[in-house]
């Protein structure tokens, strides 16, 4: 079973370009998650997704973030313009909704130079 | 809100030493419990989870006991191995909803 994909799997930017980063859940799941890691903060939820629709976003860091989840397969996270403070590892996880347990791609490590 | 409280690490072990991370949670109602195991490049995986109080949660060789009177979900191993070292995750989930509320992680180092 194919888990939950994410790419890039790296990207180095400089600030002030664009950043996407995409995800494919695992076929089935309806719910899907992104994530920030950093040392500092430690696993921070950005972003939660039910059935496609955006449900709570309250854990986005500001306007230079947004997520779309178009259809079941795809998600992606941009950052526009990028800033040196988003660097971070970015996961993306999927679960069935209920299920509780969620599984987690290995991440983008982003780094903003 | 809910929260989730673990000991801090690293905790460093030799191989073969037996193993407890603590964690200990506040939440509304009876919440299901996790936890998960990072390991360094990777995304987090799910080593074992509890979803009812007295539950025991267990899988490769490790093991938590859900403990609604103490509000608890120790993590247990009797005998570590160095490649049990990895970034250990406590989590709940509060019925009805699939987001997950995250300990800040336990860093284990076992050495041979």
């Amino acid at each position: 079973d194919a888990g939950v994909i994410q790419s890039p799997r790296h990207e180095v930017t400089e600030m002030g370009q664009e950043v996407t980063l995409r995800c494919k859940p695992i076929s089935g799941h309806n719910s899907l998650f992104w994530y920030r890691q950093t040392m500092m903060r430690g696993l921070e939820l950005l972003i939660y997704f039910n059935n496609n629709v955006p449900i709570d976003d309250s854990g986005m860091p500001e306007d230079r973030f947004s997520a779309k989840m178009p259809n079941a397969s795809f998600s992606t996270l941009k950052i526009q313009p990028s800033e040196p403070r988003d660097s971070a590892v970015y996961f993306c996880a999927s679960t069935m909704e209920g299920s509780g347990a969620q599984h987690f791609g290995d991440g983008t490590r982003l780094s903003i130079l | 809100g809910d929260s989730v409280t673990q000991m801090e690490g690293p905790v460093t072990l030799s191989e073969e030493a037996f193993l407890t991370i603590n964690c200990t949670y506040t939440a509304t109602g009876y919440p299901s419990l996790f936890w998960y195991v990072q390991y360094p490049g990777e995304g987090l995986q799910l080593l074992l989870k509890a979803t009812k109080a007295d539950d025991k949660g267990s899988n490769k060789g490790f093991e938590a006991t859900y403990r609604k009177e103490t509000t608890s979900f120790h993590l247990e191993k009797g005998s570590v191995q160095v490649s049990d070292s990895a970034v250990y995750f406590c989590a709940l989930r509060t019925s009805g909803y699939s987001t997950l509320t995250f300990g800040k992680g336990t860093m284990l180092l076992v050495s041979p």
